[in-house]
């Protein structure tokens, strides 16, 4: 089955700053990637995805990108705020409904 | 829409007695997931649904696991005995049509504590 591994595993940066999170993937049939953001005692929220078929998708601060060869894909935040503090996660699926998620990456804004 | 609705937020038992979480999809949906989260293991698929039927149960850690959707709109998760082990955030979720690389929608939640 699919294994999707995420580094860093927490990550502090000051407000402003750039945010990045990694995530690889084994499958190599996968071709959609999505990032959830968990704040605090809430609920999984789907803030940006990403299909094979595309190499970047930005939406405002947040971008994704995906090397489809060496079957990695980062999120990218940009001039971080604390609202940004939150657990992110990344998954991978292919072509049914099943989607495996990486383990969550921490992210802290430093004010 | 009020979204996926979860009962109970919290559940605290003994163990060894059995639980039972409850899942109200979208409505309109049909699909619908059970995963459990942890410190350890993240986010975790348990089951998935397909128009009230099992797609995948293969993400059930084992016999004491079961879950049922007897109807589009109710779904749950049993786990009879419980075990300290199994404390955990148990999280359903559904997409609209069921199709592939569609989009999760999670509800709130049952934080389980097994003691």
């Amino acid at each position: 089955g699919e294994n999707v591994e995420q580094h860093p595993s927490t990550l502090s940066v000051q407000e402003g700053d750039s945010a990045v999170i990694k995530c690889t993937y084994s499958d190599s049939a996968s071709n959609y990637f999505p990032w959830y953001k968990q704040e605090l005692g809430k609920r999984p929220q789907l803030i940006i995805d990403i299909r094979s078929n595309v190499g970047e998708k930005k939406d405002q601060r947040i971008a994704v990108t995906l090397n489809k060869t060496a079957k990695h894909f980062s999120l990218h935040i940009t001039e971080t705020q604390p609202e940004d503090s939150a657990v992110y996660f990344c998954a991978a699926s292919r072509g049914y409904q099943k989607v495996t998620f990486g383990t969550g990456t921490k992210l802290q804004v430093i004010p | 829409d009020a979204g996926v609705i979860q009962s109970p937020r919290h559940e605290v038992t003994e163990m060894g007695q059995e639980v039972t979480l409850r899942c109200k999809p979208i409505s309109g949906h049909n699909s619908l997931f059970w995963y459990r989260q942890t410190m350890m293991r993240g986010l975790e698929l348990l089951i998935y649904f397909n128009n009230n039927v099992p797609i995948d149960d293969s993400g059930m850690p084992e016999d004491r696991f079961s879950a049922k959707m007897p109807n589009a709109s109710f779904s749950t998760l049993k786990i009879q005995p419980s075990e300290p082990r199994d404390s955990a955030v148990y999280f359903c979720a559904s997409s609209p049509t069921g199709a592939a690389n569609e989009k999760l929608f999670f509800g709130s939640g049952t934080q389980l504590s097994v003691l």
